[in-house]
């Protein structure tokens, strides 16, 4: 079945450092690729999305590439902020096209 | 439009007790979906409905588990006899069609613990 799996963590930066959060996943066929973030006390937002391969998803400074051929979704950041620190959620959608498939989560904390 | 909303926000309950948990999804959004998230890890699917039919549950969802939404509004989750396996955060999101082609909205989830 479908899965996504996410770098271990957690991850503490310093204030304009740059991240990366790697995430790979394996699904059939042409899956679309999720960010989400979790904000402490909040619900779940998308970040950004990629719907087909070589597709650059981005919001908020945040960049993922959908690459087919590593089954990737990397999360990358130039400069990360305090207000950056949240739990962020790798997902996917398979080709059947109901539900989203969710990685393990990666807690980032920027400190000043 | 408030988002997603879900009721209680906690419950503590005993074991072998029952409990319903109450999401109201964004007006108009004609897909609503549970998810449960346990300590650690990503949220796990766990059924969803499109208008007031139940389409896919999933294996996650045993016999003890019940889901509705009537009129298509407003969706209950039931467990029944909980157990202690079953303390998590459950999570209802919204959209208006699939979510490869809409951005699905989550509520802010009910903590369930099991004593």
């Amino acid at each position: 079945g479908d899965s996504v799996t996410q770098m271990e963590g957690p991850v503490t930066l310093s204030e304009e450092a740059f991240l990366t959060i790697n995430c790979t996943y394996t699904a059939t066929g042409y899956p679309s690729l999720f960010w989400y973030v979790q904000y402490p006390g909040e619900g779940l937002q998308l970040l950004l999305k990629a719907t087909k391969a070589d597709d650059k998803g981005s919001n908020k400074g945040f960049e993922a590439t959908y690459r087919k051929e590593t089954t990737s979704f990397h999360l990358e950041k130039g400069s990360v902020q305090v207000s950056d620190s949240a739990v962020y959620f790798c997902a996917l959608i398979g080709t059947s096209g109901s539900r989203l498939t969710f990685g393990e989560g990666t807690q980032l904390t920027v400190n000043p | 439009d408030t988002g997603v909303s879900q009721d209680p926000r906690h419950k503590i309950t005993k074991r072998g007790q029952n409990v319903t948990f109450r999401c109201d999804p964004i007006s108009e959004h004609n897909r609503l979906y549970w998810y449960r998230q346990t300590l650690g890890q990503g949220p796990e699917f766990l059924t969803y409905f499109q208008n007031e039919a139940q389409l896919e549950k999933s294996r996650l969802l045993s016999d003890r588990f019940s889901a509705e939404r009537p009129k298509g509004s407003f969706s209950t989750l039931e467990i029944q006899r909980t157990e202690q396996g079953d303390s998590a955060m459950y999570l209802c999101a919204s959209s208006l069609g699939g979510f490869r082609d809409t951005e699905a909205f989550f509520g802010q989830g009910t903590r369930l613990t099991v004593v």
